[in-house]
């Protein structure tokens, strides 16, 4: 167990519709990535958060969004929802910069979505 | 941009020999983390080994060690005396250095059979 959380695990819904994925990163870690994993384009970097504020963007659509709250969890949001967005999405969470392991990403369990 | 590839769909081994999953990684940077993860079919991603690159000494964890050769941009993990729990589908991973911030930048994946 990583100590990251994710809900819900599986998510099916219809196309155009949108949905809410959740996070919570691991007690004390302000970063937080969201990965998103399909059999055509593998593993993904979508965006990441620190401490609240948005710090990276990978390949996200516009469609999609993210945050994150004072109490450190995110949520990815999804709208317009495409056959192709079924996918695994991961949220990952990375130590403070006083922590040995500052480079490390733990990864929680990942929550599927199906499109349909 | 860092490109990470992993050259090998699928490899399989008998348990209890070894095995050498291949990865190679193209950077302009000099500073920059490399990590094996392990998907098994729980879909968990598990954190197997990190290498730092201005580290010259391989990283070993138990049974995993890594082959870091930084002037070919090579790094293979070995597997020794395999176990069957150790099938799963393993990506090798990029991470820049620097900064605490950095996105992981994945290969492809190999899938690992491990035959009793």
């Amino acid at each position: 167990d990583s100590g990251v959380t994710q809900t819900p695990k599986h998510l099916i819904t219809a196309t155009g519709q949108r949905v809410t994925l959740r996070c919570s990163p691991r007690s004390g870690d302000l970063s937080v990535y969201w990965y998103q994993q399909s059999l055509d384009q593998g593993l993904q970097f979508l965006i990441q958060y620190y401490n609240g504020e948005e710090r990276a963007k990978g390949n996200i659509l516009e469609r999609f969004s993210a945050q994150q709250f004072p109490d450190l969890h995110s949520e990815l949001n999804l709208s317009s929802l495409e056959l192709g967005d079924s996918a695994l999405y991961f949220c990952a969470s990375s130590p403070t910069s006083s922590s040995r392991n500052v480079n490390e990403q733990y990864f929680g369990p990942g929550t599927r979505l199906t499109v349909t | 941009a860092q490109t990470v590839t992993q050259s090998q769909p699928e490899m399989s081994v008998q348990e209890a020999e070894t095995v050498t999953l291949s990865c190679t990684y193209d950077t302009s940077e000099s500073d920059y983390y490399l990590f094996w993860y392990k998907q098994p079919p729980s879909r968990q991603m598990i954190l197997v080994i990190r290498q730092e690159a201005y580290k010259q000494q391989n990283a070993t964890e138990n049974r995993f060690s890594v082959n870091f050769q930084k002037a070919a941009k090579s790094f293979s993990l070995k597997i020794s005396d395999s176990q069957l729990g150790d099938a799963a589908m393993y990506f090798c991973a990029y991470r820049p250095g620097g900064t605490s911030y950095g996105k992981l930048t994945f290969g492809q994946g190999t899938i690992l059979t491990v035959h009793p």
